[in-house]
């Protein structure tokens, strides 16, 4: 059962346009979401993440925006880079020590 | 070690045959998490440890998966009687602390390939 559901397997962009992906979770008990971020080969790294409280995250390029209403969270890149060219898991916590990963987005931008 | 290091990289068994995927946290991590990616999968949690005991093993697939972690640091992924549905990246991750921190603190090794022929 896919508590952590990512659609549109893969985005194309072109460099300095916005990326947008999206996640969207079933578990209501989720409280803290993250988003990773994986190049070919290399292990997945840590992006960005947000409390259940919040609404919004910045950092930088990349802002997280969480609805929680609606159950669904949103990456945005803006601008996009050739360097962001990777898969990005959406994944979410609710308090227990796993978190539940989205099956990734990959992500092309073009230069 | 500067980071999370897993052995061997790439695993090629025979069906039936047992195999054993080695992870070496980062010094000083308590927390130890191994997942699996199936190819077009997501990462799925596989099980958990907080020092050497294993507080919550809910996603290992089936008995043939084992897992043990010796002196709160390396742990061993065991599968026996390897089935070609275990072909899949395994993945190990360590934190300082359960939740810790704002990027939970997982570090992510570079996983072990296996593939079951």
């Amino acid at each position: 059962d896919q508590q952590v559901k990512q659609n549109s397997p893969s985005l194309s962009v072109q460099e300095g346009r916005i990326s947008i992906l999206n996640c969207d979770y079933t578990n209501s008990m989720f409280d803290y979401f993250l988003w990773y971020k994986k190049y070919p080969a290399e292990s997945p790294t840590f992006l960005i993440s947000i409390s259940s409280i919040k609404d919004k995250n910045e950092d930088g390029r990349f802002t997280v925006f969480l609805n929680k209403s609606a159950k669904h969270l949103s990456l945005h890149i803006v601008p996009s880079q050739p360097g962001d060219s990777a898969v990005y898991f959406c994944a979410a916590s609710g308090g227990n020590n796993r978190l539940a990963f989205g099956k990734g987005n990959q992500v092309v931008v073009i230069p | 070690g500067a980071g999370v290091s897993q052995s061997p990289s790439n695993k090629v068994t025979e069906k039936g045959k047992d195999v054993e995927l080695r992870c070496d946290p980062i010094s000083g991590h308590t927390a130890l998490y191994w997942y699996r990616q199936s190819l077009g999968q997501g990462l799925e949690f596989l099980i958990y440890f907080q020092g050497n005991s294993a507080p919550d093993k809910s996603g290992l697939p089936s008995d043939r998966f084992s897992a043990e972690r010796t002196g709160g640091s390396v742990s061993t992924l065991t599968i026996q009687r390897t089935q070609q549905e275990d072909s899949a990246v395994y993945l190990c991750a360590s934190s300082f602390a359960p939740r810790s921190g704002g990027n939970y603190g997982y570090t992510f090794g570079s996983g072990t390939r296996l593939t079951v022929v």
